[in-house]
């Protein structure tokens, strides 16, 4: 079974400055992974997710993850934080072939001060 | 648009009542999934299932119960039993082609 580590459980950073997200998986062959944000008292919503088809991967409000395979790493980052950013972000695995695709680890709390 | 509808919003149940969260999909989606998140907390797993008159139980199933006896439909029964059960509750749904998860908004639960 693939699994993931989310390097930090709290990250601060102002407004305008980058923002980076450490996920690490552990697998013996490539994964899937998903990044998923969570904004207070709301639901999960799908940022981007990596299938094998290219090593950089683009999502929503400018997003972006690299997918390093000789780090076993996908971070999650963005150039310029903005104060809607602040949330909560899943990195999460897919286990294909299971019926539980996904399993939630507890995530990294992001806080964008102004 | 397709989405899901997760209803109520907040709810709050009195000690020894149960509670019935609703949740409802229109994309088509085969298999849907009950989450329980507390405070700092990842999501667990309550219940899932991957067709309708299926279901199977999750991480942390005791004192929950659910029914799928429609695609769309997938209820979530809090009952007495559930000696702790003010937390937020998520539902999911998904092709079965591991396409990842749609999100509802969620469902406040508070025991007043």
């Amino acid at each position: 079974a693939q699994s993931v580590t989310q390097l930090d459980s709290h990250v601060s950073v102002s407004e305008g400055t980058p923002v980076l997200l450490r996920c690490n998986y552990s697998s013996s062959y490539s994964p899937s992974l998903f990044w998923y944000v969570q904004h207070p008292n709301k639901g999960l919503q799908l940022l981007l997710k990596y299938t094998s088809a290219a090593t950089l991967v683009k999502g929503i409000n400018g997003f972006e993850a690299e997918f390093k395979k000789s780090e076993t790493s996908f971070h999650l980052t963005k150039p310029s934080a903005h104060m809607s950013d602040a949330a909560e972000y899943f990195c999460v695995p897919l286990q294909a072939g299971s019926a539980r695709q996904l399993t939630f680890g507890s995530g990294t709390q992001l806080t964008v001060l102004p | 648009d397709g989405g899901i509808t997760q209803s109520p919003k907040y709810l709050f149940r009195k000690e020894g009542q149960n509670v019935t969260l609703s949740c409802e999909q229109n994309l088509n989606h085969d298999a849907m999934y009950w989450y329980r998140q507390d405070p700092g907390q990842g999501l667990r797993l309550i219940y899932y299932s991957q067709i309708v008159n299926d279901f199977q139980k999750g991480d942390i199933a005791e004192g929950y119960s659910v029914s799928r006896e429609k695609k769309e439909s997938f209820p979530l029964t809090v009952t007495s039993a559930q000696k702790n059960p003010t937390a937020f509750y998520l539902c999911a749904s998904t092709q079965q082609k591991n396409y990842g998860y749609t999100f509802g908004s969620g469902t406040r639960l508070t025991v007043v």
